[in-house]
C-alpha cells in the first residue's frame, strides 16, 4: 500500500478536454515530483516542487500543463487540452531531501 | 549528458535460477545509483540503493555492485522466485534537484 495517494486511478478525457489529477504526498515530504511513463515504459520527467514551490520543470509542462503544490491541499496536474499523445501513466512522488522517493499507483490517463 | 542504459528489454527465468541485470550510466558528477521494481498495477518501490560511497546495496535477496571503473551498476538474485515477475528499472539520482533518470526497464518473467 502506497504512502503516496493518486487519484483518480483511470481518467478518459476527450482530445482538447482538460485532464486534472491530484496527488497526496507521504506526509513530511517536502519534495514533490510528477512523471509521465509512456507505454514503452519510459519516464520522463515534468516538474518538481519543494514546499509549494516549483523547483524545475520542462518546457512541456510550461507550455500545456499547470501544476501545483498548495500548503494543507492534494497537489494536483492538469493538462489544459489534452491530445493522444498525453495518453500514459502519470506517477507522483514525494521525497525528503534525497533520491528515495515514494510514488503512488499513478493515474492512467487514456486520451480518445 | 546524465544518462542510464539498460539493453535487456526482457529476461525469462525459471524459479531458482540466476539472474543478472545489466545497467550502465553516464555522468560527470557523483550519482546515487538506484533499483526500482514496479509490479503490474503500481507504481515504482524502491529496491535498492548505493552511492559511490558504499558500492554495494543488498535488500530481499537482491544485490547490487557499483563499478566506478565500467560505469555499471548490475542487479543479480541468486534464485528468483515467481513472485519476482515484475519491471526493473535502474535509475541514476541527480544532486540537482534530487531528479531521476531512469533506465528503459527490463522486464523479469519467472515461470513455475
Amino acid at each position: 500500500n502506497s504512502k503516496v495517494i493518486q487519484t483518480p486511478r483511470y481518467l478518459v478525457k476527450g482530445q482538447g478536454q482538460k485532464a486534472k489529477m491530484r496527488c497526496i504526498p507521504e506526509k513530511g515530504h517536502p519534495v514533490v515530483f510528477w512523471y509521465q511513463q509512456n507505454k514503452n515504459n519510459e519516464f520522463k520527467f515534468l516538474i518538481n516542487f519543494q514546499n509549494q514551490e516549483v523547483l524545475q520543470q520542462i518546457d512541456m509542462t510550461e507550455k500545456r500543463f499547470s501544476a501545483e503544490c498548495p500548503s494543507n491541499s492534494p497537489c494536483s496536474l492538469e493538462i489544459q487540452s489534452s491530445e493522444a499523445g498525453d495518453s500514459a501513466l502519470y506517477l507522483c512522488a514525494s521525497s525528503l531531501t534525497n533520491s528515495d522517493y515514494t510514488f503512488g499507483s499513478g493515474t492512467r490517463l487514456l486520451v480518445i | 549528458g546524465d544518462s542510464v542504459t539498460q539493453k535487456q528489454g526482457q529476461v525469462t527465468l525459471s524459479e531458482d535460477d540466476f539472474l543478472f541485470i545489466n545497467c550502465t550510466y553516464s555522468t560527470t558528477t557523483y550519482p546515487t545509483l538506484l533499483w526500482y521494481v514496479q509490479y503490474l498495477g503500481q507504481g515504482p518501490q524502491l529496491l535498492l540503493k548505493v552511492t559511490t560511497a558504499n558500492n554495494k546495496g543488498i535488500s530481499r535477496g537482491f544485490e547490487a555492485t557499483y563499478d566506478k571503473g565500467t560505469t555499471s551498476f548490475h542487479l543479480q538474485k541468486a534464485s528468483v522466485q515467481e513472485s519476482d515477475s515484475a519491471v526493473y528499472f535502474c535509475a541514476l539520482g541527480m544532486s540537482n534537484y534530487n531528479v531521476l533518470y531512469f533506465g528503459s526497464g527490463t522486464k523479469l518473467t519467472v515461470e513455475p
